[in-house]
This record gives C-alpha cells, sequence and structure tokens, in this order.
C-alpha cells in the first residue's frame, strides 16, 4: 500500500546532540511537511517543501534544518537539540494535484532530549 | 493568515449520545476546511474536508459537519457516540497549500 513512513520511531538523546529524523513515501505525491505537536497545542508547522528544490520555513523552523534528498524523501535534522524539542513529530503529504491538498500523515516520531 | 480555534479541549459523552465537536476560523481568502482524528498512538488521518460543493460534508464513521460561513464554523457532529470514536480530533484550515491546526480536542465516551 501506498504509505508514509517514519523513522525511527522512538528516540531518546541528549542535549547538544545532532540527530536526524527521517520520512519517506511512497504516494508519488510532490509535497511534504513536517510537524510537530505538543500536548494542547496541536500541531505546528516547521518546514515545507512544495518539490525538491523548494524548501520553506514554517512557524518554528529556529533550530531544525531540512533535507529533500528525493521526491520522495524528507529529512529533519536537530543540529543541537534541547530539551523543549522533546515533542511527537510527523510528517505529511499531499498531493499537488488535489486542489483540497489534503494531508496524510506518517506514525509520528516520539523525541525526547535529556 | 488564518486561525484556528476549537472550542473545549477535552469533551465527554456517554454511549449513544450527540457528539458535537466546535471549530471556528479565520481566513482572508475562501478557505479549505478539514477534520483530522489522531487514534492512540497513530498519526492524523482525515475524518472529513470542505470543498464548497455542499456545506453539509459527510465524513467516514458516521461523522458530519457543516460549513456556516456567517458564523465561520465547521462544527463536527456524530448523532449517536460509539466507544471506538474515543480519540483526538482537530480541525484544520488550508490555504496556499499550508495547513493550520486547530490545538485538538480529545473526545471521551462514556459506557
Amino acid at each position: 500500500d501506498a504509505d508514509v513512513t517514519q523513522t525511527p520511531r522512538n528516540r531518546i538523546t541528549k542535549t547538544g546532540k545532532r540527530i536526524m529524523l527521517e520520512c519517506s513515501q511512497t504516494k508519488g505525491h510532490d509535497r511534504m511537511y513536517w510537524y510537530r505537536q505538543d500536548p494542547g497545542l496541536g500541531l505546528r508547522l516547521i518546514y515545507y517543501s512544495f518539490d525538491v528544490k523548494d524548501i520553506n520555513k514554517g512557524e518554528i523552523s529556529d533550530g531544525y534544518s531540512v533535507s529533500r534528498q528525493a521526491q520522495a524523501k524528507f529529512s529533519l535534522s536537530l543540529e543541537s537539540a534541547i530539551p523543549n524539542q522533546t515533542a511527537l513529530y510527523f510528517c505529511a503529504t499531499s498531493d499537488r494535484e488535489d486542489s483540497w491538498m489534503t494531508q496524510y500523515f506518517g506514525p509520528g516520531t516520539r523525541l525526547l532530549v535529556l | 493568515a488564518q486561525s484556528v480555534t476549537q472550542l473545549g479541549s477535552h469533551v465527554s459523552v456517554s454511549e449513544g449520545a450527540l457528539v458535537l465537536l466546535r471549530c471556528n476560523y479565520s481566513s482572508s481568502v475562501p478557505p479549505y476546511l478539514f477534520w483530522y482524528v489522531q487514534y492512540p498512538n497513530q498519526g492524523l488521518q482525515l475524518l472529513l474536508k470542505y470543498t464548497s460543493a455542499a456545506t453539509l460534508v459527510k465524513g467516514i464513521n458516521g461523522f458530519e459537519a457543516e460549513f456556516k460561513k456567517s458564523e465561520t464554523s465547521f462544527h463536527l457532529t456524530k448523532p449517536s457516540a460509539h466507544m471506538s470514536d474515543a480519540a483526538e480530533y482537530f480541525c484544520a484550515v488550508t490555504v496556499a497549500g499550508k495547513s493550520t491546526f486547530g490545538d485538538g480536542t480529545t473526545l471521551t465516551v462514556k459506557p
């Protein structure tokens, strides 16, 4: 089945470490997104990409960077992790042919920064 | 810029009772509106979306939502709650390819 996958599903790291979260999709969608979810705050957009050569900051991009290695792959990096980056991270995709831009989400990566 | 407000972070209903989850939005252009559902330990999945074809939108699992432009609302309802409806629900507005999500409403269903 077409799918959005995220690796790892869970990660514990220490303050100051660099880590990468990966997202892959087999839906053939052009658009990909990274969100973080915190209790009571809904989902907030970190970065988004409408195609391989297009990268845009979202509302909370500070402390994060991304790489769109291919149409199907979109990675999120924390250059120097800090405890307030502890959160649930979601990757999502949407199809530019879909006028309503419905989003399809991966299962999430739970990150704990000690 | 667009915004979404979900009224009530927690809603509790009895099994078989009406479910009403409230969502109000703000957008300077006609928005696309969505409800997503998140079951425990899962990602979000689409419940329904407003596409301007009809103001009353039917989704999966018996849910529906009504778009009311005059009230800038897109409330989610289900006539009879089931235990399996227990989840977190997010309203979202999409403009220019970017989605803004509400803070979420956790629905608890009591037996």
